[in-house]
């Protein structure tokens, strides 16, 4: 069975700073692996996903995240933050052989100008 | 193009009802997801219906089931509501697979049961 667990359930940083969200997944098979992010008010968003290949992925806005296998982390990192990243985050996991989807509980990061 | 929509917004239900809820997904997608959100679990994924078929299933009763209809539009029914399942419903629409291809999500349904 897989799971997914994000270790913080809420990060405050200050506007400027750098920032990690953490992401562990356990399986025992291949993965593909997400985040996803919930900005106040609006719906659920793709925000960056490793299928395959370079195991640094970055997003439009500036996110990157590591695949790292050894660790089953998938973490998320952000050199400066901005107002407007604040939001709630969800890492996923699928598997590549298997039938479901699973998501973290997620973490709320709030930047404090 | 237009968004994932579902109807309705909103439900009170009290416990024992049914209730039947509707996600449009966007057009040209042929798959559709339901996944339950709640503050405790988070988001729990039911299942993924494509050209009409249920193609997989998550760990929930049978209680919730679903359909999807030739246009992609899709229903989830959750029968003899019971307190427990007062959650965020969301739908997500891909054009193929949920595992691999960008899922756009709809605005979710609040379902409160008292």
């Amino acid at each position: 069975a897989q799971s997914v667990t994000q270790l913080d359930s809420q990060v405050p940083v200050f506007e400027e700073a750098p920032v990690e969200l953490r992401c562990n997944y356990s399986s025992s098979v291949s993965v593909y692996l997400f985040w996803y992010v919930q900005y106040p008010n609006q719906g659920l968003q793709l925000l960056l996903k490793y299928l395959s290949g370079s195991t640094l992925v970055e997003s439009i806005n500036g996110f990157e995240a590591e695949f790292n296998k050894s660790q089953t982390s998938f973490h998320l990192r952000k050199p400066s933050v901005h107002i407007s990243d604040t939001a709630e985050y969800f890492c996923a996991v699928s598997d590549t052989a298997g039938n479901q989807f699973y998501f973290g509980t997620g973490t709320s990061l709030t930047v404090i100008p | 193009k237009a968004g994932v929509t579902q109807t309705p917004r909103y439900l009170i239900k009290t416990r024992g009802q049914q209730v039947t809820l509707s996600c449009s997904p966007i057009s040209g997608h042929r798959s559709v997801s339901w996944y339950q959100q709640t503050p405790g679990q988070g988001l729990q994924f039911l299942f993924e219906y494509f050209s009409e078929t249920q193609r997989n299933k998550g760990n929930f009763p049978g209680r919730f089931s679903g359909r999807q209809f030739s246009n992609s539009r899709s229903e989830m029914n959750v029968s003899t509501l019971e307190l427990g399942d007062s959650a965020l419903y969301l739908c997500a629409s891909t054009y193929g697979t949920y595992r691999t291809d960008t899922q756009y999500f709809g605005p979710g349904t609040r379902l409160t049961v008292l």
